[in-house]
């Protein structure tokens, strides 16, 4: 069976400082994978989407970057956090045209 | 504009009642739209998934129904438990390229 993983699980950060949040996935191979961030009281807002290792699409303008180093691993990260970074932040992935996205347990993201 | 409004923001019921949750979209064209369920500090999971040529797909005590001609789509809660206090996301899939587009969500509250 196939499992996704994050962490860290709660993240409190300075104003400033990088960030590297990872996801891994377990039990599948060339995953489609997406990060995406949820403010309090907000939706989903879809930051990165990826179909494949060195392949990276972004939805919105930012300060975050997005890497795939390998196949079944998407690192999100910034070089200097800014205070609305903060959110709770999500990894998904789907397997091919197959439209079911399963989720991640998520991080909470507190920049201070 | 691709748009998934969901309604009521919140809701509050009693346990063992019927509530229902909305959702209208304005994502065109249109490949299929999903709802989640994303309890408070997880990541969300798949409840059912609905194509334009289904009009209703049950789950347990789940059961959602699809109007393609109005765009709107209901979640119906029936014998309410108060594990099914959460947030239920309406996520509309678009038919071209990668595209989601999710609701801000309804806030259930289940009370005794």
């Amino acid at each position: 069976s196939q499992t996704i993983h994050q962490w860290p699980a709660t993240l409190v950060q300075p104003v400033g400082s990088p960030l590297s949040l990872e996801c891994t996935v377990e039990g599948t191979s060339n995953p489609n994978l997406y990060w995406y961030r949820q403010a309090a009281g907000r939706g989903l807002q879809l930051l990165f989407y990826s179909v494949g290792i060195g392949q990276i699409s972004s939805e919105v303008p930012q300060n975050l970057s997005a890497s795939r180093p390998q196949d079944r691993q998407f690192i999100l990260s910034s070089k200097k956090l800014l205070l609305s970074d903060s959110g709770f932040y999500l990894c998904a992935w789907s397997w091919g045209r197959e439209d079911t996205q399963y989720f991640g347990p998520g991080t909470r993201l507190t920049v201070l | 504009k691709n748009q998934v409004e969901q309604s009521p923001q919140s809701l509050i019921i009693l346990e063992g009642k019927i509530c229902t949750l909305q959702c209208n979209y304005t994502v065109s064209p249109f490949s299929n739209l999903r709802w989640y369920k994303q309890d408070t500090g997880r990541g969300p999971v798949s409840l059912t998934i609905m194509t334009f040529s289904e009009n209703t797909k049950s789950n347990g005590r789940y059961t959602a129904t699809l109007d393609a001609d109005t765009k709107q789509s209901s979640l119906h809660i029936t014998a309410s438990q108060l594990s099914d206090s959460a947030s239920y996301i309406c996520v509309v899939r678009e038919n071209t390229g990668n595209q989601f587009y999710f609701g801000t969500g309804t806030s259930l509250t289940v009370i005794p």
